[in-house]
């Protein structure tokens, strides 16, 4: 149980371009998922916390009109990065709040790649 | 100071020796104390949940809380070579996964053969 699915696993992209990132929580129905990015040698850093029918709310010094975020049923978020550059390459994984469960579970990641 | 600090390793240690990872953190409004394991270019994954000061065991592992020292540790019993991945800590202030996890950096532990 508790197993949370991202897609894709990798993307590359052009500067400049829009890039979406599915999360979906395959056994359970998730209210709440969270949205994290990992910096090589870094530590997962929380980037916004995704409410099912709600905006999302994102932490200090991320733009909430770069990373777009939809929470549109209770087993699926997405996070679109738009206008990539190549700064945004990252590792970007999501989790989901298992309400029967102790804490979140995470998906496999996505490595984006921004040329 | 960082919120969490975690030595990022590597270490190093034979098959079969106890292992012993940690955490020291700033924030005492902390509750809930995760260890989660994370192979290359994978997703983390739940080891432990713990609540609060104390110990919980769970097969090969153990972790312990000190609020009063704001340490935290994850000790591994007969440590395998599958036991090779990044050891990351968490915590929040609320429980059940209400709130977004504060991470260490994650320490690299190796196990030889």
């Amino acid at each position: 149980g508790a197993v949370v699915s991202q897609h894709p696993s990798r993307v590359i992209c052009k500067s400049g371009t829009s890039v979406k990132i599915e999360c979906r929580s395959l056994d359970f129905q998730a209210t709440t998922m969270f949205w994290y990015r990992q910096f090589p040698k870094k530590s997962l850093m929380l980037m916004a916390t995704s409410n099912e029918g709600s905006k999302a709310t994102y932490e200090q010094g991320v733009e909430k009109d770069k990373f777009l975020i939809n929470h549109a049923s209770l087993t699926l978020s997405t996070l679109t990065v738009t206008s990539a550059h190549p700064e945004d390459s990252s590792f970007y994984i999501c989790s989901a709040r298992d309400p029967g469960g102790e804490t979140q579970y995470f998906g496999p990641g996505t490595r984006l790649l921004v040329l | 100071q960082k919120e969490v600090e975690q030595d990022p390793g590597p270490l190093s240690v034979p098959e079969g020796a106890i292992v012993s990872l940690n955490c020291t953190y700033s924030n005492s409004a902390f509750q809930y104390f995760m260890w989660y394991r994370q192979y290359s270019r994978k997703g983390p994954e739940l080891l432990m949940y713990t609540y609060s000061s104390g110990n919980k065991e769970d097969g090969r592992f153990t972790a312990q809380v000190d609020k009063s020292s704001k340490y935290i540790s994850l000790f591994i019993r007969d440590s395998q070579p599958s036991d090779s991945a990044t050891y990351l800590c968490a915590m929040s202030v609320s429980g059940g996964g209400a709130d977004g996890l504060t991470f260490g950096k994650g320490t690299h532990l190796i196990i030889q053969p």
